[in-house]
């Protein structure tokens, strides 16, 4: 079945440090992929998403790129802020089938 | 426009007792699901609902969860009896699928379940 991978946390960086979390995974087809956050207190909000190969998902100056040779969809930002602490979850849904399948998580903390 | 809304926020209850989520999705959004995440583990699958019908349910873990969608608006989950192992967060999320967009889920905020 599908299955998503995610790199394990906790994450803690500086403020303005470069931020990389991993995302690999196995599915039939051609899943479309996605990144949710999760901030303190709130519920998941969708961050970014691909839905064919090559594409890019990009907001908030996080982005990420659709790797079919290597499945992956892997998260990056230049510089991050302490207001950036929060749960990330990579996901993706494939086929007909309309759930999502999520990765475990990777809690974040920015230090000022 | 309000958001995906769940009733209670959080929840304890001791084992063998019953307990009733609620979700209210988007107005218009005809696909609601259910997830949980347990333990700080990945947020898994439980169930979709198309309108009032149950299109998938293959995610619900036993016949102790009971999932409703009367009318097509808001569901309920219903635990029954509870067991320590149902604790965790429960989302829900709703969806109205547009040309061109995939299938965007917009998630409540979650009812985190604690059994004692």
């Amino acid at each position: 079945g599908d299955s998503v991978t995610q790199m394990e946390g906790p994450v803690t960086l500086s403020e303005e440090a470069f931020l990389t979390i991993n995302c690999t995974y196995t599915a039939t087809g051609y899943p479309s992929l996605f990144w949710y956050v999760q901030y303190p207190g709130e519920g998941l909000q969708l961050l970014l998403k691909a839905t064919k190969a090559d594409d890019k998902g990009s907001n908030k100056g996080f982005e990420a790129t659709y790797r079919k040779e290597t499945t992956s969809f892997h998260l990056e930002k230049g510089s991050v802020q302490v207001s950036d602490s929060a749960v990330y979850f990579c996901a993706l849904s494939s086929g007909s089938a309309r759930q999502l399948t999520f990765g475990s998580g990777t809690q974040l903390t920015v230090l000022p | 426009e309000a958001g995906v809304t769940q009733f209670p926020s959080h929840s304890v209850i001791e084992k063998g007792q019953t307990v009733t989520l609620r979700c209210d999705p988007i107005s218009g959004h005809d696909n609601l699901y259910w997830y949980r995440r347990v333990m700080g583990k990945e947020i898994k699958f439980l169930l979709h609902f198309v309108k009032e019908s149950k299109q998938d349910e293959s995610g619900m873990p036993n016949n102790r969860f009971l999932a409703e969608r009367t009318g097509g608006t808001y569901s309920t989950l219903k635990v029954q009896p509870a067991e320590l192992e149902d604790s965790g967060v429960y989302f829900c999320a709703s969806s109205q699928e547009a040309r061109g967009r995939g299938y965007e889920q917009y998630f409540g905020p979650g009812t985190r379940l604690t059994v004692t």
